[in-house]
């Protein structure tokens, strides 16, 4: 069964570029999905496929994947972006979802 | 634009079941397929299950002998049922669709507001 790990937490000043990590075996080898989700609100889908972005996702949200990291960078990072972000893949053995546990950022 | 909504007791005792019912608008249930997602106050996200716009379903292994998704496409809702709850099932409660370019690695790209459901006596 797959297991994906995240930092609790990243912090950054404003302007400055945010790297949220998801780490699994070979999770270069599966298709690595991002959520935000803002205090008190449901999550959005902010990259899946490992780097492709939903409609009105801005190009400041990107992600990338090598070996046993995959990573979502957020660039010019502002105040409202301070959310918790979740990585998600599928576990295709098992067929079943699987979550990261959530790494919190906050903006100085 | 499909919206979703979610309903049902936000207060449900234990041992009994929890049932719960998503409004899908703006488009129809039969061309897409769906998923319950869970929160617990303070945690991350847990996947509950998923079912196919042809009834085919999944569950979540650690919740499989307790759950049941099913579709109501008469009236564009997909239902969740879990039974024999404890208080560990006090969470939030999200429907959401399966986004279908990214199949079978499902991402999820539409999700109701979530609603609230506490076990308790």
């Amino acid at each position: 069964s797959s297991v994906v790990t995240q930092p609790p937490s990243v912090s950054v000043p404003p302007g400055q570029t945010a790297r949220i990590t998801c780490g699994g075996d070979n999770i270069a080898n599966k298709a690595v999905h991002w959520y935000q989700q803002k205090s008190g609100q449901a999550p959005v889908l902010v990259v899946y496929d490992d780097s492709a972005r939903p409609p009105g996702i801005p190009e400041r949200f990107s992600g990338s994947d090598s070996g046993n990291t995959a990573t979502l960078t957020i660039i010019r990072v502002e105040a409202g972006d301070e959310a918790a972000y979740y990585c998600q893949v599928w576990d295709n053995d098992a067929d079943h979802v699987v979550f990261g546990g959530g790494t919190k950022l906050t903006v100085l | 634009q499909v919206q979703l909504q979610e309903s049902g007791p936000g207060l449900v005792k234990p041992s009994e079941t929890l049932s719960l019912t998503c409004t899908v608008s703006g488009g129809s249930i039969s061309n897409d397929h769906w998923s319950w997602i869970r929160q617990a106050p303070g945690k991350g996200l847990e996947w509950i299950g998923y079912i196919y716009y042809n009834g085919i379903t999944n569950y979540n292994p650690s919740l499989k002998s307790r759950v049941s998704i099913s579709v109501d496409t008469s009236k564009n809702q997909i239902s969740l049922r879990l039974n024999s709850v404890t208080a560990a099932d006090t969470a939030v409660y999200y429907c959401a669709r399966l986004l279908a370019v990214t199949s079978p690695d499902w991402a999820f790209d539409i999700w109701g507001q979530g609603t609230m459901v506490t076990v308790s006596s």
